[in-house]
């Protein structure tokens, strides 16, 4: 297992269009979580799945964005009509259900111009 | 409100020197803590964490410490190395509480000099 994997690692999109990343856990991982890290700051919860459920959406997570992890495997992020307030560095992360340690992918590096 | 901060943004110490990190809470909730290392344009990467049952975990070089009483933890590393030079984060989380979602600091800079 190669880890948290992400892609795109990098994307520019003009403001208005619409976006999705993916994110492939680690296999034996039930928990899903996306972070957005914004410069200077540290990761902000936005998301988290148990296998397929969505579980809980912190309120960062405006009705522009949308996650699904249909099968309980990779994970999608969409954003729709992109805002430059959107750039930032989306970060996605797996655990064991209960386990103590989340390990985080290499992240999607957002710009909109 | 910031429940989670780490209020130096960067720390020089000089290489076989120590690195003490701190981070303070206010969220009493908080029964893990765990601290990432994240270079630049990679995903943060797990370090060290500590249960609310202890108040110190070692693992080599690097020692956390837990002062409950005060919300307050420290991550020491000894001896600084160049290659430590990176962006810490403090983390935490309610365990005990559904999702075990991490909540932030700011991050700290640190630069090990040769």
């Amino acid at each position: 297992d190669t880890g948290v994997s992400q892609d795109p690692r990098h994307k520019i999109t003009k403001r208005g269009q619409n976006v999705t990343f993916r994110c492939d856990p680690i296999s034996e991982h039930n928990r899903l979580y996306w972070y957005r890290q914004t410069l200077g700051q540290g990761p902000e919860f936005l998301t988290y799945f148990q296998n397929e459920a969505q579980l809980e959406k912190s309120r960062l997570l405006s009705d522009r964005f949308s996650a699904e992890r249909p099968k309980g495997s990779f994970s999608t992020l969409e954003i729709q009509r992109t805002e430059q307030g959107d750039s930032a560095m989306y970060l996605c992360a797996s655990s064991f259900q209960g386990g103590t340690e989340a390990f985080f992918g290499q992240g999607t590096r957002l710009t909109v111009v | 409100d910031q429940q989670v901060k780490q209020n130096s943004p960067s720390l020089s110490v000089q290489e076989g020197r120590i690195s003490i990190l701190n981070c303070d809470y206010t969220n009493s909730m908080f029964d893990y803590f765990l601290w990432y290392k994240k270079y630049p344009a990679e995903g943060p990467t797990f370090l060290i964490s500590i249960s609310s049952i202890k108040d110190k975990n070692e693992d080599g070089r690097f020692t956390v410490f837990l002062n409950k009483s005060a919300k307050h933890l420290s991550l020491h590393i000894v001896p600084s190395q160049p290659g430590d030079s990176a962006v810490y984060f403090c983390a935490a989380s309610a365990f005990s509480s559904a999702g075990n979602m991490l909540t932030f600091g700011g991050g700290t800079r640190l630069m090990v000099k040769p």
